[in-house]
């Protein structure tokens, strides 16, 4: 089983560049987040959808927007990056909000911006 | 909401017993409590989760006390494959917040 797939696993960007960074679960589940881990810390919440055609805003959203068009996707996009934004970005998926049902995660992408 | 925190680092060794504790003063009522590993380069893992008293599975227990401000992880006979990092979560998604911490880095020896 695939699990949790995140789409690159690494990446180089310049400063002012844009990209989208993709997530595909394949467990139908209903939750899907975005994370940033910078070194040393813990994974802080960017957004996050609770189902096909939502999305909210987690603790640090800005600068990044997201899209659910399809309950297996959850998309990140970056319009503008910024050197700030260099980090590693985690995606997991849950079939009910944390409280209830514990969260699956990729494996990450590594995005460095320059 | 519920912020929480746990030792920054521990150090044991193979086949001891070794307890985390995550101190979690503001949780709410319908709060869940979970604990992840995260091994380097990999995305953050499930270990147990629990709600109140005692919960155990093949890998873990955890022991939440009554008023359920802490809660300790508890890994039976650890071995050098446990080295890691161990996350202490306290769910509020409808807050808009889900906070992971710092986590506790656990580093086994020989």
């Amino acid at each position: 089983n695939a699990g949790v797939t995140q789409t690159p696993k690494f990446r180089v960007l310049k400063t002012g560049q844009s990209m989208t960074l993709l997530c595909a679960q394949d467990m139908n589940h209903e939750y899907m987040y975005w994370y940033r881990q910078d070194p040393g810390m813990g994974l802080r919440l960017i957004h996050y959808s609770v189902g096909e055609g939502t999305t909210a805003k987690g603790e640090v959203p800005d600068g990044y927007n997201v899209s659910r068009l399809k309950k297996q996707n959850f998309l990140l996009g970056l319009e503008s990056a910024a050197p700030s934004q260099t980090s590693v970005y985690f995606c997991a998926s849950s079939r009910d909000r944390e409280g209830n049902q514990p969260q699956h995660f990729g494996d990450g992408t590594r995005l460095s911006i320059l | 909401l519920a912020k929480t925190t746990q030792p920054i680092s521990m150090d044991s060794y193979e086949g001891q017993e070794v307890n985390i504790t995550c101190s979690h003063n503001n949780i709410a009522t319908n709060d869940y409590i979970t604990w992840y590993q995260q091994f380097p380069s990999q995305g953050p893992r499930f270990i147990i989760q629990g709600y109140k008293t005692k919960v155990t599975n093949e890998v873990a227990s955890l022991f939440i006390p009554a008023d359920r401000k802490s809660s300790t992880l508890s890994l039976p006979r650890v071995s050098l494959s446990d080295t890691a990092v161990y996350y202490c979560l306290v769910g509020d998604l409808s807050a808009s917040k889900i906070i992971f911490g710092s986590g506790t880095r656990l580093s086994i020896r020989p």
